[in-house]
């Protein structure tokens, strides 16, 4: 069985500062591991995903996570906050071995104020 | 592309009426999928599918029925709406059925039982 725990329903930053989301996993067998971004009234966007390539990762807009198997982590970063991140944030596992099924988190939302 | 397209966007429905929601890709994926989305729960998989003819059931799937006569379309049947399936659905792809797949997210429908 597989699940992610997402640290924080809610994280507020200033613009311009760091984004740190923390994303952390269990799972019997190897994972993959994604993020994904949902803005306001809309479907889901991925951000980023681990494959087992490299153990840092980076997405689109500046985003990136780093792989930790030592800490089942895989917390999402960017250095500079944008008021256009604001939105709420997925962690999600599949199994390496098994179907593209994902099992997600419960979901951060991010708040970017001026 | 469209992409993933879902229908209708917004259904309001009285306890034990039935409808249909409307799925439909048109990337040739192989892999769909149904999720339905409550507020502070993340995302849950109900049912998916890793070809035409071929489904199965995910975390969440009392209530609900699917079928998959095409590669493009994936519906999704509510046999006897309750209040407890008031939620936004999202129906999703991937090109095929492998763990390290991106998903492609439907811009989602909002089920209002009353």
């Amino acid at each position: 069985a597989q699940s992610v725990t997402q640290l924080g329903s809610h994280v507020s930053v200033s613009e311009g500062a760091l984004v740190l989301l923390r994303c952390n996993y269990s799972s019997s067998v190897p994972p993959y591991l994604f993020w994904y971004v949902q803005y306001p009234n809309q479907g889901l966007q991925l951000l980023l995903k681990y494959t087992s390539a490299a153990t840092l990762v980076k997405g689109i807009n500046g985003f990136e996570a780093e792989f930790k198997k030592s800490e089942t982590s895989f917390h999402l970063t960017k250095p500079s906050a944008h008021m256009s991140d604001a939105a709420e944030y997925f962690c999600a596992v599949s199994d390496m071995w098994g179907y593209s099924t994902l099992t997600f988190g419960k979901g951060t939302m991010l708040l970017v104020s001026p | 592309n469209a992409g993933v397209t879902q229908t209708p966007k917004f259904q309001v429905l009285k306890t034990g009426q039935s409808m249909t929601l409307q799925c439909a890709q048109d990337m040739n994926h192989e892999y769909m999928s149904w999720y339905r989305q409550d507020p502070g729960m993340g995302l849950r998989l109900i049912h998916y599918s890793v070809g035409a003819g071929i489904t199965d059931q995910g975390e969440v799937p009392n209530g609900y029925n699917v079928s998959r006569s095409t590669t493009e379309d994936f519906p999704l049947r509510l046999l006897s709406a309750a209040p407890s399936q008031t939620s936004v659905y999202f129906c999703a792809s991937s090109y095929s059925q492998s763990s390290w797949e991106t998903q492609y997210f439907g811009p989602g429908t909002r089920l209002l039982v009353l």
